[in-house]
This record gives structure tokens, sequence and C-alpha cells, in this order.
């Protein structure tokens, strides 16, 4: 079955170190997203790429970087320059235009310990 | 302003009750809407698209209003399982990829 996948499900980071979570899809989907929500929050969009090799910012991308080295993965790091990092991670992606709206992964729950 | 808005609510509904509640988004070029159901703690699944002729599914109605730029969702006879937080989400009129912008989300509980 197609689907989106992100690992790991929880991660647990120091102070002061990089994570990277993982999100891969197997829809041959072109566009894929990350977002970030808080407790009681909505949405709100860290980095998105529309196309291999190409990625733009979003709304909260301080402290984050991605890569977009093959059309079916989005990497997402936390790099230590993110002050409050402790939040639910989620991919997303879609295909051009997005008429059928986006397909998610089930999240990564990162925190800060 | 928020681009898209929602009254966060909860709306507590009995079980068996009708529940409505609507979205208002601000950009008048928007192109494509849907509604997203989101458990907690979990990944948002689309619940329905939103077409200009009202569509329905199953106990699900989804309605748009163009000229007042609002979309709305209505649950007929609730059930439990429907307790959950509804997101409305609209695309950005300025980019032909199709990025979405959601809602905050409206909460429903229904209750026994």
């Amino acid at each position: 079955d197609g689907g989106i996948t992100q690992s790991p499900k929880y991660l647990f980071r120091k102070e002061g170190q990089n994570v990277t979570l993982s999100c891969e899809q197997n829809l041959n989907h072109d566009a894929m997203y990350w977002y970030r929500q808080d407790p009681g929050q909505g949405l709100r969009l860290i980095y998105y790429s529309q196309i291999v090799n190409d990625f733009q910012k979003g709304d909260i991308a301080e402290g984050y970087s991605v890569s977009r080295e093959k059309k079916e993965s989005f990497p997402l790091t936390v790099t230590s320059a993110q002050k409050n990092p402790t939040a639910f991670y989620l991919c997303a992606s879609s295909i051009k235009g997005a008429r059928h709206g986006y397909t998610f992964g089930s999240g990564t729950r990162l925190t800060v310990v | 302003r928020k681009e898209v808005e929602q009254d966060p609510g909860p709306f507590n509904v009995p079980e068996g009750a009708t529940v409505a509640f609507n979205c208002t988004y601000s950009n008048s070029a928007s192109q494509s809407f849907f509604w997203y159901r989101q458990d907690c703690r979990k990944e948002p699944k689309l619940l329905m698209s939103v077409y200009s002729s009202g569509n329905e599914d199953g106990r699900f109605t989804a309605q748009l209003n163009r000229a007042s730029q609002y979309i709305s969702l209505l649950i007929r006879d609730s059930k439990l399982s429907d307790s959950a937080t509804y997101l409305c989400v609209v695309t950005e009129s300025t980019d032909s990829w199709g990025k979405l912008q959601f809602g905050a989300g409206t909460q429903v509980v229904v209750t026994p």
C-alpha cells in the first residue's frame, strides 16, 4: 500500500544536540511538507519542497534544516539553534496543485530532556 | 488577520444530535477546500473535499459559500466516535502548487 512513513515515532533530544526526523513516501508525490504542532494549537509550516533538490522556508524555519535529494525522502533536522523544539512534527505530501489535499505521516513526537 | 479562522469550541453534542460549524477564509481566490479530522495525538486525516455545489458523505455534509467566504461542516446523528478536532483547510491562491492553509481546528465532543 502507498503511504508516507515517519520515523521515529518518539524522539528524545538533549540540549545542544541536532536530531534528524525521517520522512519517506511511496505515493510518487512531487511536493512534501513539514509541519510543527504544539499542544492545543494548529499546524505551522516549517519547510516545503515542490521538486527534488529545491525547498523553501515556511513560516517558522529558524532552527531547522531540510534536504530533498530524492523524490521519496524529505528529512528534517532540528538543530541546536531551535530553542523550543518539543512538539509534534508532521510530514505531508501531495500531488501538484494538492487538489486531493495532503497525505500525512503518523508524526514524530520530539521531547527535549 | 489569520487566513483561515475557526471557532475552537468545544462543541458539546449529545449522541444522535446534529452539530454544524463554519470556517472563514480571507483569500477570495482560494480554489480548493477540505475538512480534515484530527484525533488526539494523531495525524490529520482527510474527511472530505468541499465542492462548490456542496457535497455529502454519509452523515457529513459540507457547503461552500464563496460570496461570504466560508465553508461549513454538518454532522448528523452524531456518534461517540465523531469526537475529534475538525480542521478547515484551503489552498493559497497565489501558489499553483497548492500549498494549503490550515485552520487551528474546531473541537467536537460527543457525549452519551
